[in-house]
């Protein structure tokens, strides 16, 4: 069973800094997709951004990129100019090929603050 | 419409209580899931219904019984639970069970349960 391994259960950044956020994976796999997902105090999970694993450019959505290592098999998350609303859980996930969501695998988390 | 609706947003329920969850998706998704969500810890899948079959059971417990009466609906019917079982539970939906980068879960903000 693949596993995601998040090794920071929290971190904190000033407003409008940068800060990043880890993700190892384990896979036998070539082709695959990962996923950052945050969980803000709503509860509500959004996708942040998805990284396509033949795809060796990385996922960027505004002030949100990732920096994918494949033979690393690292996934991070940076968030630049880091604002109040970004406070949140943030889990990476791993989806196989040829599976679809059913397959999807957390990580366990990295809870963010930011500090006014 | 972009949502996933879920209610109620908070449910407190004795062991003896019979009780329901809903969700409601209007994207015309055609993959719905439930997932238990306890504190500080990742999501863990439970069901999945695809064109409203029920495509995959975690092997929950008995106690918990989906439903999916159509496209749009997905229920969780509850009785006899635990202590243990008070969780958030997660309602979320995709386009289907493909793999596709497209294929993203939309998640509602979930149902807060309290088992006394």
């Amino acid at each position: 069973a693949q596993t995601v391994t998040q090794s920071q259960p929290e971190m904190s950044v000033q407003e409008a800094e940068t800060v990043t956020l880890s993700c190892t994976y384990d896979t036998s796999e070539s082709d695959y997709y990962l996923f950052w997902y945050k969980q803000p105090p709503s509860r509500q999970m959004i996708l942040v951004i998805r990284q396509e694993a033949y795809k060796q450019q990385n996922a960027t959505e505004n002030r949100f990129s990732v920096n994918f290592q494949k033979a690393a098999k690292s996934f991070s998350l940076k968030i630049s100019d880091s604002q109040l609303g970004d406070a949140a859980m943030y889990f990476c996930a791993y989806r196989p090929p040829n599976f679809g969501n059913e397959k999807l695998t957390f990580g366990t988390g990295t809870r963010l603050t930011i500090i006014p | 419409d972009t949502e996933v609706t879920q209610t109620p947003k908070h449910l407190v329920m004795g062991m003896t209580n019979k009780k329901s969850l809903k969700c409601e998706q209007h994207m015309g998704h055609r993959a719905m899931y439930w997932y238990k969500q306890k504190a500080k810890k990742p999501p863990e899948l439970m069901f999945v219904y695809s064109y409203e079959k029920l495509s995959i059971n975690e092997s929950v417990p008995s106690r918990f019984s989906p439903e999916c009466p159509n496209s749009s609906l997905l229920n969780l019917h509850l009785h006899a639970l635990q202590p243990e079982d008070s969780a958030l539970y997660l309602c979320a939906s995709s386009p289907t069970l493909a793999n596709s980068g497209a294929n993203v879960l939309t998640f509602g903000a979930g149902s807060r349960l309290t088992v006394l």
